[in-house]
């Protein structure tokens, strides 16, 4: 097992690019969660999806910060255009939701740096 | 959700137990307790939740008192390799998922 995969897992890139962020969850999970950390904010959550429907999206931060989910295997996150302060580490997490299974799997985050 | 509240950091000897506490008295009936820690630079990773009852596993144990308002996630033998941010996390398991809500945690450091 793979466990989550995330891409890239470095990324610096100038303010006023676009910034796609990857995700592939587990197979099988059927939710994936967006998260962010910074040193200031902590571990914050951006957005979830169940069945690749968007539930719960209030923790994007602004109409900049796009999230997708076309397949049960891959997700994006994307930063259009991207500013200095949106530097942090975002970690993609899935998990089979319903039921007692309660355990989310985390992917190794991506570092993001924006000049 | 109920707000929870940990200790900012505890130190534990290697070899011994490490007792980390949480309080969560606004708690519900139907909110369950998780804990997650997180090493430096890696996600987040699960280690127990319990609802009413005491648990264990390979990695833990969670105590949770009987008027459900605090809990104590016991690691039995800490090693070198549990240092880490350890967070407590009351959340209600829903069936569209559950998103976790992170505090600051409490970061524990385990030495020789």
């Amino acid at each position: 097992d793979a466990g989550v995969i995330q891409s890239p897992r470095h990324e610096v890139t100038e303010m006023g690019q676009e910034v796609t962020l990857r995700c592939k969850p587990i197979s099988g999970h059927n939710s994936l969660f967006w998260y962010r950390q910074t040193m200031m904010r902590g571990l914050e959550l951006l957005i979830y999806f169940n069945n690749n429907v968007p539930i719960d999206d209030s923790g994007m931060p602004e109409d900049r910060f796009s999230a997708k989910m076309p397949n049960a295997s891959f997700s994006t996150l994307k930063i259009q255009p991207s500013e200095p302060r949106d530097s942090a580490v975002y970690f993609c997490a899935s998990s089979i939701s319903g039921g007692t299974f309660h355990e989310q799997f985390f992917g190794p985050g991506t570092r993001l740096t924006v000049l | 959700d109920a707000k929870t509240t940990q200790p900012p950091s505890m130190d534990c000897a290697e070899g011994r137990a490490a007792n980390l506490p949480c309080n969560h008295s606004t708690i519900s009936g139907n909110e369950y307790v998780y804990w997650y820690r997180q090493i430096h630079s890696q996600g987040p990773q699960y280690i127990i939740h319990g609802l009413k009852n005491n648990e264990t596993n390979e990695m833990a144990s969670l105590i949770i008192t009987e008027d459900r308002k605090s809990s104590t996630l016991i690691l039995p033998h800490a090693t070198l390799r549990d240092t880490a941010v350890y967070y407590c996390i009351v959340r209600v398991a829903r069936q569209a998922g559950t998103a976790l809500i992170f505090g600051k945690g409490t970061t524990l450091s385990v030495s020789s």
